[in-house]
């Protein structure tokens, strides 16, 4: 089982909420990852946590901020974003930090900001 | 700097006829090149991975190959259900990143 789960699948948001993304995989896997994906676009590496500890931030706005509660959950916290933060937001997760290893995505969260 | 550069942007076929998609590389300490199918909206879905030069991989209709500057996704009598952005990606030695082209938007036509 290679499933990677991420919720809600949609979210619209105003630029004064608060929400959260959450991404779940049970594969024991040791690294997951946050990316932001905008349409025609690859996706664009945003956190890397490592044995549930933050070991990559791509330089991201602190209205994003990511959590790792345990090795199987993934919390991205979002609070006054912009219109311009409207993207596809993917997780995905490796089976070792620092390793090639291959990296499997979850479905995504479709963010709308008004 | 690292670059993963895919060609073409976008590829028509019809129903049955045979093509390749390119990936041309310059990672330093290439560890591992990565394909994946993405479908609109949806997550990227993992194909295959290589780690050396003249290593292949083969799933259904697709057949994936890796030299040391470049990798190649051959599609043998493709399906319209093969209609997707396909996402090649490498693996720099000594960072936990993934550098990713833009990806090869792939329709087949019944």
């Amino acid at each position: 089982d290679t499933e990677v789960t991420q919720t809600p699948k949609h979210l619209v948001m105003g630029m004064t909420n608060k929400k959260s993304l959450k991404c779940e995989q049970h594969m024991g896997h040791r690294a997951m990852y946050w990316y932001k994906q905008k349409a025609k676009k690859p996706p664009e590496l945003m956190f890397v946590y490592s044995y549930e500890k933050l070991s990559i931030n791509e330089s991201v706005p602190s209205r994003f901020s990511p959590e790792c509660p345990n090795s199987s959950l993934l919390n991205l916290h979002l609070h006054a974003l912009q219109p311009e933060d409207s993207a596809l937001y993917l997780c995905a997760s490796s089976q070792n930090p620092g390793g090639a290893d291959t990296q499997y995505f979850g479905p995504g969260t479709r963010l709308t900001v008004l | 700097e690292d670059q993963v550069t895919q060609s073409p942007e976008a590829l028509r076929l019809q129903e049955g006829e045979s093509s390749s998609l390119n990936c041309s590389y310059t990672v330093s300490g290439l560890r591992g090149l990565f394909w994946y199918r993405q479908d609109p909206g949806k997550g990227p879905e993992f194909l295959f991975t290589l780690y050396s030069a003249g290593e292949e991989k083969e799933k259904e209709r697709l057949k994936a190959t890796l030299t040391k500057k470049e990798s190649f996704l051959h599609i043998t009598a493709p399906k319209p259900e093969d209609s997707a952005t396909y996402l090649c990606a490498g693996w720099q030695g000594g960072s936990e990143k993934l550098v990713f082209g833009k990806g090869t938007k792939l329709t087949v036509n019944p």
